[in-house]
């Protein structure tokens, strides 16, 4: 079985800094998609970066981008130039690739602070 | 367009009451999912829907649980005897297709608070 480790329960930044938010995953897949979402106050979750893990680059959104290390099954957010619209829960998720039936496995969430 | 839509936004109930939760996926979306989202517990896969069927049930967490989806389309959720630690907010999502490819697009989620 999957698994989706967030080991930072809760991170606070100041506005404009660079923060990075950790994410491992357990998987004997070899091809797989994951995925970082944003959920603000208002609850709805919104997609912020999706990598697929046979891609070598590393994905990016704007200020958004990821490291993705699949040897290490690790899978880090950066987020740059903070803002305080950034302030969210962040969920690392995992998807395997190719089967339309399989479901979304995410991680327990990294609460981020964005401080003015 | 209209997005995923959740009803009702809030809910609370007696300890022992059944409770219904509505979910309106995008239209012409095939894929539909349950999540809850436990404090500290991220969340938590329930059921999957594809059309109508229900391909993957394995995260119902007792049989107290049951959902359905109609017409492809409007999927309910169903607490029977809701217990204390069913309070949670319980989120939906559809997908076009299904699987990694098709973005997942979330609803704003039902809070169920059991007293």
């Amino acid at each position: 079985a999957q698994t989706v480790t967030q080991s930072q329960p809760e991170m606070s930044v100041q506005e404009a800094e660079t923060v990075t938010l950790s994410c491992t995953y357990d998987t004997s897949e070899n091809n797989y998609y994951l995925f970082w979402y944003k959920q603000p106050p208002s609850r709805q979750m919104i997609l912020v970066i999706r990598q697929e893990a046979y891609k070598q680059q590393n994905a990016t959104e704007n200020r958004f981008s990821v490291n993705f290390q699949k040897a290490a099954k690790s899978f880090s957010l950066k987020i740059s130039d903070s803002q305080l619209g950034d302030t969210a829960m962040y969920f690392c998720a995992f998807m395997k690739h190719m089967n339309r039936d399989d479901k979304i496995i995410f991680g327990k969430g990294t609460r981020l602070h964005i401080l003015p | 367009g209209a997005g995923v839509s959740q009803s009702p936004s809030n809910k609370v109930t007696e300890k022992g009451k059944d409770v219904e939760l509505r979910c309106d996926p995008i239209s012409g979306h095939t894929a539909l999912y349950w999540y809850r989202q436990s404090l500290g517990q991220g969340l938590e896969f329930l059921i999957y829907f594809q059309g109508n069927s229900a391909p993957d049930k394995s995260g119902l967490p007792s049989d107290r649980f049951s959902a359905e989806r109609t017409g492809g389309s409007v999927s309910t959720l169903t607490i029977q005897r809701t217990q204390q630690e069913d309070s949670a907010v319980y989120l939906c999502a559809s997908s076009l297709l299904g699987g990694a490819k098709s973005p997942l697009h979330f609803g704003n989620g039902t809070r169920l608070t059991v007293t």
